[in-house]
């Protein structure tokens, strides 16, 4: 099946520092997401993607959809204790009426004071 | 608050059990799925509704038995489940078309442990 390929599992960053995060597949994908998951919390969407090239900022988060199609990345500048969860990259397919999304196993960061 | 609200936060059920899980969404969406998130692992997509209609059932065990009265309610029936089923359960509803697809909008999930 199709599969999202985030890594390191873990990230240690310190506050202050720029983080960068990449997501691949071996699929085409016509929109990338990208999630952000707090402890105890569903994921809450950060930034979408919806064309090839694409680069979208959402305050310090910056995403791009790789030209290809086939991976994204997502940038955090300035990182802040806050930023600390589980970060997770989802791509989205058209099937229909419904498009369904596959998810990467998700990068957890952590931000040293 | 993202729209989409879970019930009950945690759960802590006996393998002979019979308990179910409540998802209510208030933004006009059109389907609803159910993820399973265990720790180190993807999201496990396990049901997809749209328009009410069961349309995806990703090889789930027959213990768990999803309900969708209404475009805005979902459910997950459990009964006799077994440890491994532990896990964050995460509703979520979009409203995708095939001409602009839309991100999912998750609730908080409910936290299950059996045991």
């Amino acid at each position: 099946g199709q599969q999202l390929n985030q890594s390191p599992q873990s990230m240690f960053i310190q506050e202050g520092e720029d983080v960068s995060m990449n997501c691949t597949s071996s699929s085409i994908f016509n929109t990338w997401l990208w999630y952000k998951q707090d402890p105890g919390e569903g994921p809450v969407l950060l930034i979408a993607l919806y064309k090839a090239g694409e680069l979208t900022s959402n305050g310090r988060l910056t995403a791009q959809f790789g030209i290809t199609r086939k991976d994204s990345f997502l940038n955090i500048s300035a990182s802040i204790p806050s930023d600390v969860g589980i970060y997770f990259c989802a791509g989205q397919q058209l099937t229909g009426a419904n498009s369904k999304l596959t998810f990467g196993k998700g990068i957890t960061l952590s931000v040293r004071p | 608050e993202t729209g989409v609200t879970q019930t009950p936060r945690h759960l802590v059920m006996g393998m002979t059990n019979k308990k179910s899980l409540k998802c209510e969404q208030h933004l006009g969406h059109n389907a609803m799925y159910w993820y399973k998130q265990s720790a180190k692992k993807p999201l496990e997509l396990m049901f997809v509704y749209s328009l009410e209609e069961r349309v995806e059932n990703n090889s789930v065990p027959s213990r768990f038995s999803p309900e969708c009265p209404n475009s805005s309610h979902l459910f997950l029936h459990l009964h006799t489940l077994q440890p491994e089923d532990s896990a964050l359960y995460l509703c979520a509803s979009s409203q995708g078309n095939s001409r602009q697809p839309y991100g999912y909008t998750f609730g908080s999930g409910t936290r299950l442990t059996v045991v």
